[in-house]
């Protein structure tokens, strides 16, 4: 079955530290891949996503992520933090030949501290 | 503007009862989903729906069951609500090459 790993359950970095955030996957088939975010208190939100081309994806807030497929991964990065970054990220699959079954990572959370 | 809808935010039922959670879409999106989220294990599929009537399991379907009679709704139903049932349960909606459109969560809690 699909599995969706977040390497980091918690990050703890200061303002003007640069970010990165693992997701591994283990589907072999095509797949959607997804970052969203979700601030204290608030719904998730889309961050970014790849269906098909350029493998580096630009998303909102500043963030992308590189899709490199033969490590089955789609890492989240940020040059520069603020504190407002501070929420939790969530990676997501969708396997496209699964009923386009979506799965989502564990979640890491990111303390920015100011 | 898309929307997810479910139907209520706050629910409290007792141990053994029956609950309904009802999520509509307007986006006339194939997929639907339900997940439930609990802190540290981020969002768990429960069940999901690739078209009106067809029903998948997802990753943590025990005590779950849903019904999806039209395109636009899918019910997650707690057969015999238990106490480890009490989370936030999340709808989503999808489709083709398109990210997901999340409700507004609905926190249940069973005593």
């Amino acid at each position: 079955a699909q599995s969706v790993s977040q390497h980091n359950h918690h990050v703890i970095l200061s303002e003007a530290a640069s970010l990165e955030l693992g997701c591994n996957y283990s589907y072999g088939g095509t797949v959607n891949l997804f970052w969203y975010v979700q601030y204290p208190g608030q719904h998730l939100q889309l961050l970014l996503k790849y269906f098909s081309g350029d493998p580096l994806v630009k998303g909102i807030k500043g963030f992308e992520a590189e899709f490199i497929k033969s490590k089955f991964s789609f890492n989240l990065r940020k040059p520069s933090v603020q504190w407002s970054d501070t929420a939790e990220y969530f990676c997501a699959v969708n396997e496209r030949a699964a009923g386009n079954k979506l799965t989502f990572g564990g979640g890491t959370r990111v303390l920015v501290k100011p | 503007d898309v929307k997810v809808t479910q139907s209520s935010r706050y629910l409290v039922k007792r141990t053994g009862e029956k609950v309904f959670l009802e999520c509509v879409q307007d986006m006339d999106h194939e997929n639907m989903f339900w997940y439930r989220q609990d802190p540290g294990l981020g969002l768990r599929l429960i069940y999901f729906s690739y078209d009106v009537k067809m029903k998948e399991k997802g990753d943590i379907p025990e005590g779950y069951s849903v019904s999806r009679e039209k395109k636009e709704r899918f019910s997650l139903i707690l057969e015999s609500a238990s106490t480890n049932q009490t989370s936030m349960y999340l709808c989503a909606g999808t489709g083709v090459d398109t990210e997901a459109f999340f409700g507004q969560g609905t926190r249940l809690t069973v005593v």
